[in-house]
């Protein structure tokens, strides 16, 4: 089972900076196979990246996915005021089970 | 536009069982996999199984193999998740969400609005 570790835990921030996630996997993830998510109280998850750097359908261009192999960053270039939540990374590699990442949270500094 | 609705909240004894229903509309339930995704208390998230239910094949994660038992029923376009042992641990929110294709393992484009179940003596 590959294990996901996210960093920072939680990310301090103003509206307007720029916010970098982090995302690492323990083993390398097949065919960049490797989602972001983001979350609100009292929401279910929302998906923002697949296939490690793809936008999903109606996700605003100031959300980028980057990299391979172990190593996955998701960037927001300029944080909006609805942009602060809990951000999860996912692997669906060639088999079961796909995992998650404990979460980043971003919030308002 | 997919839509997935779940049935709504339940209270549970230790030890009992629960089934929580996620009804598909929009797309073909059947060109498409079902999976179940917990989330306890403040905590992260967490894939359980899922189904393909043309094939009617579940797929389980090894922590819950023997405690959870996922079907679909093609001619309501609903899949089902039933738990059984239920301790306390088990109180979370439970999600269904969608990956197009059939294939169990992929990436989650649709949710539903998520069941808290509760277990508590």
């Amino acid at each position: 089972e590959i294990v996901l570790t996210q960093s920072p835990g939680t990310l301090s921030l103003s509206p307007g900076e720029r916010a970098t996630l982090s995302c690492r996997a323990s083993q390398s993830v097949s065919s960049s196979y490797l989602a972001w998510y983001q979350q609100k109280p009292g929401q279910a998850p929302r998906l923002l990246i697949y296939g490690a750097s793809s936008r999903a359908t109606g996700i605003p261009d100031r959300f980028s996915g980057s990299g391979s192999g172990t190593d996955f960053t998701l960037t927001i270039s300029r944080l909006e005021p609805e942009d602060f939540a809990v951000y999860y990374c996912q692997q669906y590699g060639s088999s079961p089970p796909v995992t998650f990442g404990p979460g980043t949270k971003v919030d308002i500094k | 536009q997919v839509q997935l609705v779940q049935s709504g909240a339940e209270v549970k004894k230790p030890g009992s069982s629960v089934k929580v229903s996620c009804k598909a509309s929009g797309g073909t339930f059947s060109s498409y996999a079902i999976s179940w995704v917990r989330q306890a208390p403040g905590q992260g998230l967490e894939w359980m199984g899922g189904i393909i239910p043309i094939f009617g094949t579940a797929n389980y994660a090894q922590k819950f193999q023997g405690r959870v038992t996922i079907t679909a029923d093609e001619s309501t376009s609903t899949a089902y998740m039933e738990l059984s042992s239920l301790r306390s641990e088990d109180t979370a929110v439970y999600y269904c969400a969608r990956v197009d294709g059939y294939n169990l393992v992929g990436y989650f484009d649709y949710w539903g609005q998520g069941t808290l179940v509760t277990v508590s003596s």
